[in-house]
C-alpha cells in the first residue's frame, strides 16, 4: 500500500533558523505531491504542490519544496522561520490515475520560539 | 467566496449514540472527500463523492458509518452507533472536476468528535 513518511514528529526552532522537514513516499509511479499546513484553530491550507515540471516548487509564505524522484522525497524548506510559522505540517501524495484522494503523512508539529 | 464549512465544530456524545456531521463544499465543486484523523495518527481517507455518487468508499471503517450527498451539494456523515474508537477529527474537502485542470482540494476546519 502507498504510504507517506514524515520523519520528524516535533521540531523546535528559534526564529531565523532554517527549516527542513522530510517527506518520503513509497509509490513508484507518477504522483502529485503536496504540503499542507494547519495553524492552531484553523483549517488545513495548501502551502505548495508539485504536479510536473520544475522539481523545485515555491509556495506561500516563503516555503519551497524539492521533488527528488530518485529518492522518492519531497522535503519542505524555509531559509528563515518566524514565530508565526508555528503549526502542524502535512505532506500528502495523490497517485496518478487514482480517484484523487490524498494519502497523508503523520504530520510534523513545528514550534518556533520567539 | 465561501470556503468549505463543517458543522458542528465539536461534538461530544456517549458511546452508543448517533452523530451526524455535515459538510458544505465550495459551490461548484463536484468532488467531495471525507477524511479522519484519530489522535496521534495520520489523516486517513474515508470516502469520495463525485456529485451525488460515491466514487470510492474504501476508507470507511465499518457499516456504522454512512455518508450521503443529496443532490450533489452538501454531504452528511452519520455514525450510528458511535464507539469510543470513532473519536477524532473529521475533515471534509472539496475540489473541482478533474477536467478543470486545477485539482487542489480545499479543506474545512474539521469536526472534533469525542465519544465518551
Amino acid at each position: 500500500a502507498q504510504s507517506v513518511s514524515q520523519h520528524n514528529h516535533h521540531v523546535i526552532l528559534s526564529e531565523a533558523a532554517s527549516l527542513e522537514l522530510g517527506c518520503n513516499y513509497s509509490y513508484g509511479g507518477t504522483v502529485n505531491l503536496f504540503w499542507y499546513v494547519q495553524y492552531p484553530g484553523q483549517h488545513l491550507q495548501l502551502l505548495l504542490k508539485y504536479f510536473s515540471g520544475d522539481p523545485l516548487v515555491k509556495g506561500i509564505k516563503g516555503f519551497e519544496a524539492e521533488f527528488i524522484k530518485s529518492k522518492f522525497s519531497f522535503n519542505l524548506r524555509k531559509p528563515s522561520v518566524q514565530w508565526s510559522d508555528t503549526a502542524e505540517y502535512f505532506c500528502a501524495v495523490i497517485r496518478f490515475g487514482s480517484a484523487r484522494q490524498l494519502t497523508f503523512g503523520s504530520g510534523t508539529q513545528l514550534t518556533v520560539l520567539p | 467566496e465561501a470556503g468549505v464549512t463543517q458543522f458542528p465544530s465539536h461534538s461530544v456524545i456517549e458511546k452508543g449514540q448517533t452523530v451526524t456531521l455535515r459538510c458544505d463544499p465550495i459551490s461548484g465543486h463536484d468532488n467531495l472527500y471525507w477524511y479522519r484523523r484519530v489522535m496521534g495518527k495520520e489523516i486517513k481517507f474515508l470516502l469520495h463523492f463525485v456529485k451525488e455518487s460515491k466514487q470510492d468508499e474504501s476508507g470507511m471503517p465499518n457499516n456504522r458509518f454512512l455518508a450521503e450527498r443529496t443532490g450533489g451539494t452538501y454531504s452528511t456523515l452519520k455514525v450510528q452507533p458511535a464507539e469510543l474508537e470513532d473519536s477524532g477529527v473529521y475533515f471534509c474537502a472539496s475540489s473541482q472536476a478533474r477536467d478543470r485542470g486545477n485539482t487542489e482540494a480545499f479543506f474545512g476546519q474539521g469536526t472534533r468528535l469525542t465519544v465518551v
